[in-house]
């Protein structure tokens, strides 16, 4: 069964540093999301991205975030100065875009925990 | 403000025994409604997803209903299980001009024991 991957699934970072968590989404899907969960609330919105564009952006996702598709198959999210307060599981997901309107089942990654210290 | 309010915040049952879990929304353009189960670490898997046309739909042991006139929906989980033990979560989705933008509830906490 096809399924989102996300890399790595587990990083440890110094405040300061930049990240880059990688997905791939699945194959045929056009729609892309990457939502962030921290220990114990509920999972956030941060991008989405369509068309090879940011569709929405959350007030989460400021300047020192960024989303990109570098390739056809890749797509990850940068955070570029990691603060205390970015530590958090990080979920990327799909959907298959069904005429324009995204209604489709939305598929989640295993999530990439990153720790800030 | 779209808001998406799951009761109750935690719940344990034993093994065996039914269970019915709260959400309740004040989402517009109302879309389609999602549970999601969460296990702990592991990334949302979808249960159900109904559109407003929709009263209820199952998946095995989960049935979800929806009244989108009172904007509440439930998903009653018959016969636990041991591996129900979960973060359900609520996920409603408002129609928006590039696609559908999801209002996550907080989820609530299953813990099934034997």
């Amino acid at each position: 069964e096809p399924e989102v991957t996300q890399t790595p699934s587990h990083q440890v970072t110094q405040m300061g540093q930049e990240v880059i968590l990688r997905c791939v989404p699945i194959s045929n899907h056009l729609y892309f999301y990457w939502y962030r969960q921290i220990l114990g609330q509920k999972v956030e919105f941060l991008v989405s991205f369509y068309n090879n564009e940011i569709s929405e952006k959350s007030e989460i996702f400021d300047d020192q975030f960024s989303v990109e598709r570098p390739d056809g198959s890749n797509f990850t999210l940068k955070i570029r100065s990691t603060k205390l307060e970015d530590s958090a599981m990080y979920f990327c997901a799909s959907s298959e875009a069904v005429a324009g309107r995204n209604t489709g089942e939305l598929f989640f990654g295993e999530g990439s925990r990153l720790t800030v210290l | 403000k779209n808001q998406v309010e799951q009761s109750p915040q935690s719940l344990i049952i034993l093994e065996g025994k039914n269970c019915t879990l709260q959400c309740n929304y004040t989402v517009s353009p109302f879309s389609n409604l999602r549970w999601y189960k969460q296990d702990t670490g592991r990334g949302p898997v979808s249960l159900t997803i109904m559109t407003f046309s929709e009263n209820t739909k199952s998946n095995g042991r989960y049935t979800a209903t929806l009244d989108a006139d009172t904007k509440q929906s439930s998903l009653h989980i018959t016969a636990s299980q041991l591996s129900d033990s979960a973060s359900y979560i609520c996920v409603v989705s408002a129609w928006w001009e590039y696609g559908n933008k999801l209002v996550f509830g907080a989820g609530t906490i299953l813990r099934v024991k034997s």
